[in-house]
Order: C-alpha cells, then sequence, then structure tokens
C-alpha cells in the first residue's frame, strides 16, 4: 500500500532555529504533494504544494519545501521559526492512478517553538 | 465563502445512542471526505464521495455511515456509538472541474466524546 512517513513525531526548538521536518513516500510514479499545518485547536491548512516544474516550492508564512524525486522526499524547511509556529505539520501525497483525488496523510509532527 | 462548514462542534454521547454530522461545503467541489483524528494516528478515512449520490468506503468504515443527497452536503451517521468512535471528526473537500486542483480544503472539526 502506499504510503507517507514523517520521521520525526515530536520537534522541539527555540525561536530563531532552522526548521526541517522530513516527509517520504513509498510510490515511483507521478505524485502531488502537500504540507498542511493544524494550529492547537484548528482545522488543517494548506501551508505549500507541489504539482509540477520548480521543485522548491515556497508557501505562506516563510515556509519551502522541496521535492527531491530520486530520493522519494519533501521535506519540510523554514530558516528562522517563531513561537507562533507551534503546530503539529502534515504531510500528504497524491498518487496518480485509480483514487487518484484522495491524499495519504503522514501521521503528523509536531512543532514546539520554546521563546 | 463560508468554505467548509461542520456541525456540531462538539457533542457527548452514551454508548449505543446514535447522532448524525452534517458537512456543508460552498466551492461547488466534486469531492467530498471524512476523516477521523487521533492523538498519534494522524487523519484515517472514513468514507468519501466523489459525486452526488455516490459513496465509498476508506480505512476506517466500520461502524459509520455517510450519505451525499446533494452535492454541498456529505453527512456522516453513527448508528449505535461506542467509545471507541471519540475521536476528532473532520471533512474535507476537493475538485472542482474548474480549477482541477488537488489539494483538501478542511472545516473545523467536530469533537466527539462517547461515554
Amino acid at each position: 500500500a502506499q504510503s507517507v512517513s514523517q520521521h520525526n513525531h515530536h520537534v522541539i526548538l527555540s525561536e530563531a532555529a532552522s526548521l526541517e521536518l522530513g516527509c517520504n513516500y513509498s510510490y515511483g510514479g507521478t505524485v502531488n504533494l502537500f504540507w498542511y499545518v493544524q494550529y492547537p485547536g484548528q482545522h488543517l491548512q494548506l501551508l505549500l504544494k507541489y504539482f509540477s516544474g520548480d521543485p522548491l516550492v515556497k508557501g505562506i508564512k516563510g515556509f519551502e519545501a522541496e521535492f527531491i524525486k530520486s530520493k522519494f522526499s519533501f521535506n519540510l524547511r523554514k530558516p528562522s521559526v517563531q513561537w507562533s509556529d507551534t503546530a503539529e505539520y502534515f504531510c500528504a501525497v497524491r498518487y496518480s492512478g485509480a483514487g487518484s483525488y484522495q491524499l495519504t496523510f503522514g501521521k503528523g509532527t509536531k512543532l514546539s517553538v520554546i521563546p | 465563502n463560508a468554505g467548509v462548514t461542520q456541525t456540531p462542534k462538539f457533542r457527548v454521547l452514551k454508548t449505543g445512542q446514535s447522532m448524525t454530522l452534517l458537512c456543508a461545503q460552498d466551492m461547488n467541489h466534486e469531492y467530498m471526505y471524512w476523516y477521523r483524528q487521533d492523538p498519534g494516528m494522524g487523519l484515517r478515512l472514513i468514507h468519501y464521495s466523489v459525486g452526488e449520490g455516490t459513496t465509498a468506503k476508506g480505512e476506517v468504515p466500520d461502524g459509520y455511515n455517510v450519505s451525499r443527497l446533494k452535492k454541498q452536503n456529505f453527512l456522516l451517521g453513527l448508528e449505535s456509538a461506542a467509545p471507541s468512535q471519540t475521536s476528532v471528526y473532520f471533512c474535507a473537500s476537493s475538485y472542482s472541474l474548474t480549477g482541477l486542483s488537488y489539494e483538501q480544503y478542511f472545516g473545523p472539526g467536530t469533537r466527539l466524546t462517547v461515554t
């Protein structure tokens, strides 16, 4: 079965530290990739997405992600985190083929930013 | 536009009781989904719909039923609630024929407790 792996369950950083959250998927075909953020007590919101073209994607709030096809990865980065980035982050993949409207979500990485 | 809305926001049920969660979207999306979110489990797909009058099972469909009588609404029913169904339920929608985008838009969630 197709899957999405987020290796870090909980990341704790101090403000101004750099962030990189890992995301790997299992499929070798055409994929669309997404990062969602869920602030405490809120619903999931789209941070950024990759469909095609430049593998370096810029999203909202200073986040970016790089699609590395050879590594089946789509890692999320931010150069300098803020306390307000404390949230849970979900990577999601749309695999091409039958049922291709569905997204497969990773289990999420909780980010805690210490002031 | 309200986006995706869900009612109710909170509910407490006794074991064996039934209830219906309502999801509505005003983006003319073709696809709608119901997820449950549990700590450490990420998002798990319960049921989904690819169009009015059609529904299909997701990853964890047991104990739930759904209906999509109107394009904009997707109902999730629990016929006989069990404590294992205590969770946060999110509705999402995606894909308009004009937009050709597969990102999912999420509702604010329903926190359900079954005692």
